[in-house]
């Protein structure tokens, strides 16, 4: 696997708080994306970061990659309820697809 | 209007049946895949393709065909279904190889 072992990860949280979610990758890639994947839908992609950039903003979304340690962050401010999804990140693999880690679920109440 | 549409959206077969997933992207992109998810293993990369009469190999091909006859259009066949490959199936499509756009997905059940 280009991921780290890992099981699907969940989170329970408040609307209003952050909340950081993390992974690893096995491999060399030079560019790493995050999908959101809501309840019944497909995955949509939220935030691509390079191997060129250490830190990437979009809204309340903040996206890290240190390519020493070969691992990604992605932290949501001030979450809403509709945060809730199922978060993946995911590499460019060599057959030009994307190889996805599990997942974090990610649960926010009001 | 929606990008990327599968159909059926939902499917239910028997053991050795023959099963086709069709998939119409509107974005006039070069690239589409299929990917399965199932739990435990989250999405994986069965077929892909880069235009119209290509055909690439995922990560998890064995059992499963797959046909592009236009831009547009991406198939994905199961001649001899089996229990195993009953799963949740996504396809994308790109521009190039960097951020996929997904349809609704298409749910089979293979009895």
């Amino acid at each position: 696997s280009q991921w780290g072992e890992e099981n699907l990860q969940a989170l329970s949280i408040q609307e209003g708080e952050d909340v950081t979610m993390n992974c690893s990758y096995k491999t060399y890639t030079t560019v790493v994306q995050w999908y959101r994947q809501k309840s019944g839908k497909g995955p949509a992609q939220l935030i691509l970061i390079r191997s060129n950039e250490r830190e990437k903003r979009s809204g309340r979304l903040r996206a890290t990659l240190d390519t020493s340690s070969q691992s990604s962050s992605l932290s949501i401010t001030g979450t809403l309820a509709t945060d809730t999804a199922v978060y993946f990140c995911a590499t460019r693999n060599y057959a030009q697809g994307l190889t996805f880690g599990l997942g974090t679920r990610v649960s926010v109440f009001p | 209007e929606a990008a990327v549409t599968q159909s059926p959206r939902n499917k239910v077969t028997v053991t050795g049946g023959n099963v086709t997933l069709s998939c119409r992207q509107t974005n006039s992109h070069n690239y589409m895949y299929w990917y399965r998810q199932d739990t435990g293993h989250g999405l994986r990369l069965i077929h892909y393709s880069y235009g119209a009469g290509n055909l690439q190999i995922g990560d998890v091909p064995d059992g499963y065909k797959a046909t592009r006859t236009t831009q547009e259009d991406f198939f994905l066949l199961l001649e001899l279904a089996s229990p195993s490959q009953t799963s949740l199936y996504f396809c994308a499509s790109s521009e190039d190889s960097a951020e996929q756009f997904f349809g609704p997905g298409t749910r089979l059940t293979v009895l």
